[in-house]
Protein backbone atom coordinates (compact mmCIF):
# COMPACT_ATOMS: atom_id res chain seq x y z
CA UNK A 1 0.00 0.00 0.00
CA UNK A 2 1.06 3.45 -0.77
CA UNK A 3 1.89 5.65 2.02
CA UNK A 4 -0.48 8.86 -0.24
CA UNK A 5 -2.94 7.86 -2.19
CA UNK A 6 -4.15 10.16 -5.24
CA UNK A 7 -6.45 9.92 -8.32
CA UNK A 8 -4.74 10.19 -11.09
CA UNK A 9 -7.49 11.64 -13.17
CA UNK A 10 -8.01 13.00 -15.97
CA UNK A 11 -10.51 15.72 -14.02
CA UNK A 12 -12.33 17.59 -16.71
CA UNK A 13 -14.20 20.41 -15.76
CA UNK A 14 -16.12 23.71 -16.88
CA UNK A 15 -14.72 26.84 -16.92
CA UNK A 16 -16.24 28.92 -13.74
CA UNK A 17 -16.64 25.14 -12.01
CA UNK A 18 -15.74 24.39 -8.14
CA UNK A 19 -12.86 21.74 -7.98
CA UNK A 20 -12.48 18.98 -5.38
CA UNK A 21 -9.01 17.52 -5.47
CA UNK A 22 -7.82 14.67 -2.68
CA UNK A 23 -5.47 12.57 -1.35
CA UNK A 24 -5.48 9.73 1.06
CA UNK A 25 -2.23 8.47 3.56
CA UNK A 26 -1.40 5.90 5.72
CA UNK A 27 0.95 7.48 8.19
CA UNK A 28 -0.51 8.93 11.16
CA UNK A 29 3.19 10.72 11.97
CA UNK A 30 2.44 13.18 8.90
CA UNK A 31 2.23 16.54 10.22
CA UNK A 32 2.55 19.13 7.52
CA UNK A 33 0.30 19.22 4.02
CA UNK A 34 1.26 20.86 0.91
CA UNK A 35 0.28 21.04 -2.35
CA UNK A 36 1.97 21.71 -5.45
CA UNK A 37 1.11 22.28 -9.24
CA UNK A 38 3.07 20.92 -12.32
CA UNK A 39 2.57 22.42 -15.46
CA UNK A 40 4.02 19.87 -18.07
CA UNK A 41 7.40 19.43 -18.37
CA UNK A 42 7.83 22.31 -15.43
CA UNK A 43 9.40 22.33 -12.00
CA UNK A 44 6.18 21.72 -9.07
CA UNK A 45 5.46 24.88 -7.52
CA UNK A 46 4.40 25.32 -4.05
CA UNK A 47 0.12 26.21 -3.70
CA UNK A 48 -0.25 25.65 -0.68
CA UNK A 49 0.74 24.28 2.63
CA UNK A 50 -1.14 23.26 5.88
CA UNK A 51 0.02 21.77 9.22
CA UNK A 52 -2.20 19.12 11.06
CA UNK A 53 -6.24 19.76 11.05
CA UNK A 54 -8.04 22.59 10.11
CA UNK A 55 -8.30 24.78 6.90
CA UNK A 56 -6.50 27.56 4.91
CA UNK A 57 -7.76 29.97 2.34
CA UNK A 58 -6.06 31.73 -0.49
CA UNK A 59 -7.24 33.54 -2.96
CA UNK A 60 -9.43 30.84 -5.16
CA UNK A 61 -7.95 27.98 -3.17
CA UNK A 62 -9.10 26.47 -0.15
CA UNK A 63 -6.72 23.68 1.50
CA UNK A 64 -8.31 21.58 4.36
CA UNK A 65 -6.58 18.90 6.53
CA UNK A 66 -8.63 15.68 8.16
CA UNK A 67 -6.76 14.00 10.53
CA UNK A 68 -8.70 11.82 11.97
CA UNK A 69 -9.87 10.45 8.22
CA UNK A 70 -6.33 10.77 7.09
CA UNK A 71 -7.59 13.00 4.23
CA UNK A 72 -6.66 16.36 2.80
CA UNK A 73 -8.30 18.39 0.23
CA UNK A 74 -7.87 21.28 -2.66
CA UNK A 75 -10.07 23.14 -3.80
CA UNK A 76 -10.48 25.57 -6.66
CA UNK A 77 -13.17 28.15 -7.05
CA UNK A 78 -13.99 29.68 -10.17
CA UNK A 79 -11.60 27.37 -12.15
CA UNK A 80 -9.96 28.84 -14.92
CA UNK A 81 -8.52 27.17 -18.38
CA UNK A 82 -5.07 28.26 -16.48
CA UNK A 83 -5.19 25.80 -13.77
CA UNK A 84 -5.26 23.05 -16.18
CA UNK A 85 -1.95 20.98 -14.82
CA UNK A 86 -1.24 18.32 -12.84
CA UNK A 87 -2.09 18.84 -8.73
CA UNK A 88 0.16 16.76 -6.65
CA UNK A 89 -0.30 16.49 -2.81
CA UNK A 90 2.82 15.99 -0.60
CA UNK A 91 3.14 15.54 3.34
CA UNK A 92 5.98 15.35 5.88
CA UNK A 93 6.36 14.25 9.27
CA UNK A 94 7.45 17.28 12.17
CA UNK A 95 11.07 15.90 12.85
CA UNK A 96 11.33 19.89 14.17
CA UNK A 97 13.72 20.45 11.16
CA UNK A 98 13.72 19.92 7.66
CA UNK A 99 12.73 16.56 6.14
CA UNK A 100 11.84 14.51 2.99
CA UNK A 101 8.25 15.21 1.04
CA UNK A 102 6.18 12.33 0.29
CA UNK A 103 3.98 12.89 -2.58
CA UNK A 104 1.08 11.49 -4.11
CA UNK A 105 1.02 10.43 -7.73
CA UNK A 106 -1.07 13.85 -9.05
CA UNK A 107 -4.23 14.15 -10.62
CA UNK A 108 -4.58 15.84 -13.77
CA UNK A 109 -7.34 18.80 -14.26
CA UNK A 110 -8.53 20.05 -17.85
CA UNK A 111 -10.55 23.32 -17.40
CA UNK A 112 -12.71 23.50 -20.60
CA UNK A 113 -13.87 26.56 -21.89
CA UNK B 1 15.35 36.50 -6.02
CA UNK B 2 16.10 34.22 -8.38
CA UNK B 3 14.78 30.23 -7.84
CA UNK B 4 16.44 26.75 -7.53
CA UNK B 5 18.27 26.44 -10.89
CA UNK B 6 19.15 23.02 -12.45
CA UNK B 7 21.28 22.51 -15.54
CA UNK B 8 21.33 20.92 -17.77
CA UNK B 9 17.71 21.24 -18.48
CA UNK B 10 17.88 17.86 -21.04
CA UNK B 11 21.04 15.26 -20.83
CA UNK B 12 21.31 12.60 -23.15
CA UNK B 13 23.87 10.14 -22.07
CA UNK B 14 24.42 6.74 -23.96
CA UNK B 15 24.16 2.79 -21.66
CA UNK B 16 27.82 3.05 -19.57
CA UNK B 17 28.27 6.27 -19.47
CA UNK B 18 28.43 9.00 -16.14
CA UNK B 19 25.14 11.79 -15.91
CA UNK B 20 26.01 14.36 -13.99
CA UNK B 21 23.55 16.79 -12.43
CA UNK B 22 23.54 20.11 -10.88
CA UNK B 23 21.50 22.30 -7.99
CA UNK B 24 21.80 25.68 -7.28
CA UNK B 25 19.43 26.27 -4.48
CA UNK B 26 17.46 29.49 -3.50
CA UNK B 27 19.46 32.28 -2.35
CA UNK B 28 19.65 31.65 1.97
CA UNK B 29 18.73 28.39 1.50
CA UNK B 30 20.76 25.97 2.56
CA UNK B 31 19.30 22.72 2.71
CA UNK B 32 18.84 20.48 -0.96
CA UNK B 33 17.10 18.00 -1.90
CA UNK B 34 16.73 15.37 -5.01
CA UNK B 35 14.01 13.93 -6.56
CA UNK B 36 13.05 11.67 -9.21
CA UNK B 37 9.77 11.73 -11.22
CA UNK B 38 9.08 8.66 -13.77
CA UNK B 39 5.98 8.92 -16.16
CA UNK B 40 2.90 8.94 -15.15
CA UNK B 41 3.99 8.67 -11.08
CA UNK B 42 4.43 11.65 -8.43
CA UNK B 43 8.13 12.22 -7.23
CA UNK B 44 9.93 10.25 -5.27
CA UNK B 45 12.98 11.53 -2.33
CA UNK B 46 16.16 10.46 -3.14
CA UNK B 47 18.36 12.66 -0.97
CA UNK B 48 18.23 15.46 1.40
CA UNK B 49 21.72 17.55 1.85
CA UNK B 50 23.07 20.26 3.73
CA UNK B 51 26.38 22.08 2.88
CA UNK B 52 28.89 19.29 2.93
CA UNK B 53 26.92 16.67 4.71
CA UNK B 54 24.29 14.30 3.74
CA UNK B 55 21.03 14.18 5.99
CA UNK B 56 18.78 11.26 4.38
CA UNK B 57 19.28 9.43 1.84
CA UNK B 58 17.12 6.71 2.17
CA UNK B 59 15.47 6.86 -0.92
CA UNK B 60 18.88 6.68 -2.81
CA UNK B 61 19.92 3.34 -5.23
CA UNK B 62 22.54 1.74 -3.33
CA UNK B 63 24.76 1.28 -6.29
CA UNK B 64 25.71 4.01 -9.10
CA UNK B 65 24.31 6.60 -7.27
CA UNK B 66 25.97 9.65 -5.53
CA UNK B 67 24.93 12.94 -4.34
CA UNK B 68 27.00 16.14 -2.91
CA UNK B 69 26.77 19.41 -1.69
CA UNK B 70 30.42 21.26 -1.03
CA UNK B 71 30.97 24.47 0.85
CA UNK B 72 31.27 26.19 -2.35
CA UNK B 73 28.89 25.90 -5.70
CA UNK B 74 25.82 23.62 -6.24
CA UNK B 75 24.41 20.43 -5.27
CA UNK B 76 25.68 17.27 -8.04
CA UNK B 77 23.29 14.26 -8.25
CA UNK B 78 26.00 11.77 -10.18
CA UNK B 79 24.91 8.61 -11.84
CA UNK B 80 27.46 6.22 -12.79
CA UNK B 81 26.89 3.64 -15.71
CA UNK B 82 23.11 4.74 -16.51
CA UNK B 83 20.85 2.09 -17.88
CA UNK B 84 17.23 2.91 -19.87
CA UNK B 85 16.17 2.26 -16.37
CA UNK B 86 17.63 5.71 -14.74
CA UNK B 87 15.69 7.85 -17.25
CA UNK B 88 13.53 10.36 -15.55
CA UNK B 89 12.80 13.69 -14.97
CA UNK B 90 15.32 14.83 -11.91
CA UNK B 91 13.73 17.52 -9.71
CA UNK B 92 15.58 19.28 -7.35
CA UNK B 93 13.74 21.61 -4.09
CA UNK B 94 15.90 23.80 -1.48
CA UNK B 95 14.11 25.22 1.99
CA UNK B 96 15.22 27.68 4.00
CA UNK B 97 16.71 27.06 7.39
CA UNK B 98 13.89 28.63 9.59
CA UNK B 99 11.07 26.84 7.24
CA UNK B 100 7.90 26.61 9.44
CA UNK B 101 5.83 24.03 7.50
CA UNK B 102 9.03 21.84 5.69
CA UNK B 103 8.00 24.02 2.49
CA UNK B 104 10.27 23.26 0.05
CA UNK B 105 10.60 24.99 -4.01
CA UNK B 106 11.87 23.40 -6.72
CA UNK B 107 13.85 24.11 -9.80
CA UNK B 108 12.85 23.07 -13.62
CA UNK B 109 13.75 20.12 -13.47
CA UNK B 110 16.77 17.62 -15.49
CA UNK B 111 15.35 15.42 -18.01
CA UNK B 112 17.76 12.51 -18.68
CA UNK B 113 17.38 10.27 -21.65
CA UNK B 114 19.36 7.05 -21.24
CA UNK B 115 19.51 5.75 -25.14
Amino acid sequence: QKEVEQDPGPLSVPEGAIVSLNCTYSNSAFQYFMWYRQYSRKGPELLMYTYSSGNKEDGRFTAQVDKSSKYISLFIRDSQPSDSATYLCAMSVNTGTASKLTFGTGTRLQVTL
Amino acid sequence: NAGVMQNPRHLVRRRGQEARLRCSPMKGHSHVYWYRQLPEEGLKFMVYLQKENIIDESGMPKERFSAEFPKEGPSILRIQQVVRGDSAAYFCASSHDRNTYNEQFFGPGTRLTVL
